[in-house]
């Protein structure tokens, strides 16, 4: 079946420093990439999308490329900020058992301190 | 516009007691999740609906969880009797989209935190 693997947290920055979380996965098919962040105390909602090969994903100075030669998606921010202390999901859209649905990884925290 | 509706927030029961979780929908969305997230499995989806109706309970973990939607706008997870180790965050998420459709977009709510002693 379908899976995705993250590196693991936390992550702690200073602020402005370069960001890189890893992200790997496994599907059949031409699946859809994403990532979604989740703040403290609040659900996920999704941070930006890739939908096929050398597709690069980017919002609020992150971005991510579909990579299927790898069968990677990094993300990556060139300067964090304290305000993008959350935790983060790895996510593709594909048909797994049951059917075609969202398979996430366990998450990357990271921490951006001053 | 209200995003997807969770209650309750915080629930602390007594294992053996029955728990209730309640998700309200964005209107108009016809595809319902339930999510369960854990320190140790991450984010699991437990099951989805379309149009109210069950699509995929392949997540729900055994017979003492059970799920429904009787109408576009409501969906239960029902925990009876409920165990210390279905402590968790649940998630309800919908979207308009079907899950197949390469951009499709979970919308999520905050998130009901169970604690069970």
């Amino acid at each position: 079946g379908n899976s995705v693997t993250q590196m693991e947290g936390p992550v702690t920055l200073s602020e402005e420093a370069f960001l890189t979380i890893n992200c790997t996965y496994t599907a059949t098919g031409y699946p859809s990439l994403f990532w979604y962040v989740q703040y403290p105390g609040e659900g996920l909602q999704l941070l930006l999308k890739a939908t096929k090969a050398d597709d690069k994903g980017s919002n609020k100075g992150f971005e991510a490329t579909y990579r299927k030669e790898t069968t990677s998606f990094h993300l990556e921010k060139g300067s964090v900020q304290v305000s993008d202390s959350a935790v983060y999901f790895c996510a593709l859209s594909g048909f797994t058992g049951g059917g075609n649905k969202l398979t996430f990884g366990t998450g990357t925290q990271l921490k951006v301190e001053l | 516009d209200a995003g997807v509706i969770q209650s309750p927030r915080h629930e602390v029961t007594e294992m053996g007691q029955e728990v209730t979780l309640r998700c309200k929908p964005i209107s108009g969305h016809d595809y319902l999740f339930w999510y369960r997230q854990t320190m140790m499995r991450g984010l699991e989806l437990l099951i989805y609906f379309n149009n109210n109706v069950p699509i995929d309970d392949s997540g729900m973990p055994e017979d003492r969880f059970s799920a429904k939607m009787p109408n576009a706008s409501f969906s239960t997870l029902k925990i009876q009797p409920s165990e210390p180790r279905d402590s968790a965050v649940y998630f309800c998420a919908s979207t308009s989209s079907p899950p197949m459709v390469s951009t499709g977009e979970l919308f999520f709510g905050e998130g009901s935190r169970l604690t069970v002693l």
